[in-house]
């Protein structure tokens, strides 16, 4: 069965660190990937996805994530953070044949100003 | 254990029916959303609650209808006005206080088809 494991629960950062977000997935086949937000007070919104292609993928708001089929891993990137950035970050699996998306349980993220 | 529970996990429906997609919840959460997604696609949201007895439309509410008369329940009704119902469902909840640490818990979908 698929599987997503996001291995921070809580990151805390100052503004201008550099992030990074975990993200691994168990499953053998060819997978549709995505990182989702979920700013305070709001719901889901897509950041970005990966479907096929360049690895490497850009999304909104600067942020990136880089497929690494042989770590089985899809980790979200950003140079620089802002306050902004505060919020619950999801990573979701999906195989191209199926329509269910597995979520990771996500990572709440802190910025401090 | 707490949690979200969906049913049916899948469903079938004849072209020009009604159905409803049950979700209910005993995290005590607030807010309650319903989320679409189809193959090749992400997530797509459809109506969420951020109270009881109160809802909004999200991006894609046409040919669906909710309600919330209870805290613990948010059905989803795919009407037949919906002309592509065949999709994958998601609701999910999350506590509406913002400063919560809880995150948002997501059920484990259901899956709907049109025969």
């Amino acid at each position: 069965a698929q599987s997503v494991s996001q291995h921070n629960h809580h990151v805390i950062l100052s503004e201008a660190a550099s992030l990074e977000l975990g993200c691994n997935y168990s499953y053998g086949g060819t997978v549709n990937l995505f990182w989702y937000v979920q700013y305070p007070g709001q719901h889901l919104q897509l950041l970005l996805k990966y479907f096929s292609g360049d690895p490497l993928v850009k999304g909104i708001k600067g942020f990136e994530a880089e497929f690494i089929k042989s770590k089985f891993s899809f980790n979200l990137r950003k140079p620089s953070v802002q306050w902004s950035d505060t919020a619950e970050y999801f990573c979701a699996v999906n195989d191209p044949r199926d329509d269910k998306i597995i979520f990771g349980k996500g990572t709440r993220l802190h910025i401090l100003p | 254990d707490g949690g979200i529970t969906q049913s049916p996990k899948y469903l079938f429906r004849k072209e020009g029916q009604n159905v409803t997609l049950s979700c209910e919840q005993n995290l005590n959460h607030d807010a309650m959303y319903w989320y679409r997604q189809d193959p090749g696609q992400g997530l797509r949201l459809i109506y969420y609650s951020q109270i009881v007895n109160d809802f909004q439309k999200g991006d894609i509410a046409e040919g669906y209808s909710v309600s919330r008369e209870k805290k613990e329940s948010f059905p989803l009704t795919v009407t037949s006005a919906q002309k592509n119902p065949t999709a994958f469902y998601l609701c999910a909840s999350s506590i509406r206080d913002s400063l919560s640490n809880q995150p948002q818990h997501f059920g484990d979908g259901t899956r709907l088809s049109i025969l």
